[in-house]
């Protein structure tokens, strides 16, 4: 069985700061793992997604992740943050057949 | 393209009513997922079809929710006798794959208030 831990529930930050929002895994196997953000009152859209390759991906808006197999992580990351980033990050790692793993979030606000 | 749509956005049930929730998902995507995110459980996953042919229910409480996909161009989540636990925001997303690679594209949800 998968499963997956955002360990950080809120994170608050400056506007300009950087950023890194964490994300374990525990898996049998390497997984699929994927970034999605949710802005208030909207649905999740993708911010990256790691198959294989180079461990670090590159998203939209500036956002970059680690894979580490060693650490089973994919921490998100940002060099520096806009107020308009004030969102929820959900880590998604998945294996196997259906995609259906979600973390439990973590909630970012920066401060202007 | 109009991405996936959900209707109604928001919706307010009496406890012991049902509700029915609307999605209409991507055109020419293959799977179709519905979640459930509340505060605590976070994001659930209920079901999913895949071709209109349903999947996996393996998330849906049993007694009173069901789903179905009459066509490829529109799902619906059913709640019989509605309870105050079933206060949510019920998200849709479809994909052009049911692949644990596949990215899903989310609508922006139905909020469910139960009275």
């Amino acid at each position: 069985a998968q499963s997956v831990t955002q360990p950080d529930a809120r994170v608050t930050v400056s506007e300009g700061a950087s950023l890194q929002l964490r994300c374990k895994y525990s898996s049998s196997v390497t997984p699929y793992l994927f970034w999605y953000v949710q802005y208030p009152r909207q649905g999740l859209q993708l911010l990256l997604k790691y198959y294989s390759g180079d461990p670090v991906v590159q998203g939209v808006n500036g956002f970059e992740a680690e894979f580490s197999k060693s650490n089973s992580s994919f921490h998100l990351r940002k060099a520096s943050v806009h107020w308009s980033d004030s969102a929820v990050y959900f880590c998604a790692p998945n294996t196997g057949y259906q995609n259906f793993y979600f973390g439990k979030g973590t909630s970012l606000t920066v401060i202007p | 393209n109009a991405g996936v749509i959900q209707t109604p956005r928001h919706k307010v049930t009496g406890k012991g009513q049902e509700a029915t929730l609307w999605c209409e998902p991507i055109s020419g995507h293959s799977a179709v997922f519905w979640y459930r995110q509340t505060i605590v459980q976070g994001l659930e996953f209920l079901t999913y079809f895949r071709n209109q042919a349903p999947i996996d229910d393996s998330g849906m409480p049993k007694e009173r929710f069901s789903a179905q996909m009459p066509n490829q161009s529109h799902s619906t989540l059913k709640i019989q006798s509605t309870q105050p636990q079933d206060s949510a925001v019920y998200l849709c997303a479809s994909s052009p794959r049911d692949r644990s690679y596949a990215e899903q594209f989310f609508g922006p949800g139905t909020r469910l208030t139960v009275l």
